[in-house]
């Protein structure tokens, strides 16, 4: 079967760095996303990865190793309005979208 | 504004009734899903439409049942729901389907209650 393991919640400190991980196992790949879910919002896209290694997108930052069949997302300077759930999702051999949970990231001041 | 509207917003009705939840997406998109997404659990993907044809249906009960009139606009029609269907559920449209980065845009929801 399919599968997108992430923890399910985590808590850091404003101002600080959290890396939130994501591991998958799925029938082919097609590229990982990462997306950001307000409570009672939808779902904003973050970042594409499809070969190995590190894009940075201002304080975001997501990583890919295919090899491991693992990602990173890195949150940088953390802000109170960070406070939400992480998803990551990976596009399989089908160009479906398998989703995880999601990880539910709490912000402390 | 993510360009994807979702209509209700909060639907509450009984196992008996039939309703029906609108989505309409206002970027230029060829490709529309239906996505159910419940606490604490993965989103699950329902319907997939490219072109106003539905490519496809990830073993979704019949008492769901879309539409998709045009490339812009995307139905759930619901009838005789269960309370389990309780839920949010989440629209979201792609420039097309395939690879590259084509990431989804959502709307914002309907969040239904089975009474």
């Amino acid at each position: 079967g399919q599968n997108i393991d992430q923890p399910t919640e985590m808590t850091a400190t404003e101002g600080a760095i959290v890396q939130i991980n994501c591991t998958y196992q799925t029938s082919g790949f097609n590229g990982l996303f990462w997306y950001q879910q307000h409570a009672g919002e939808a779902p904003t896209f973050l970042s594409y990865n499809v070969l190995d290694g590190l894009e940075e997108k201002g304080r975001f930052s997501s990583f890919l190793s295919r090899s491991k069949g693992y990602s990173y997302l890195l949150l940088k300077e953390l802000q109170m309005k960070d406070s939400a759930s992480y998803l990551c999702a990976v596009r399989d051999s089908n160009y479906q979208l398998i989703w995880g949970a999601g990880t539910k990231l709490i912000i402390k001041p | 504004e993510t360009g994807v509207t979702q209509t209700p917003r909060h639907l509450v009705m009984g196992m008996t009734n039939k309703k029906s939840l609108k989505c309409e997406q206002h970027l230029g998109h060829n490709a529309m899903y239906w996505y159910k997404q419940s606490a604490k659990k993965p989103l699950e993907l329902m319907f997939v439409y490219s072109l106003e044809e539905r490519v496809e249906n990830n073993s979704v009960p019949s008492r769901f049942s879309p539409e998709c009139p045009n490339s812009s606009h995307l139905f759930l029609h619901l009838h005789t729901l269960q309370p389990e269907d309780s839920a949010l559920y989440l629209c979201a449209s792609s420039q097309d389907l395939g690879g590259g980065s084509y990431e989804q845009y959502f709307g914002p929801g309907t969040r239904l209650t089975v009474t």
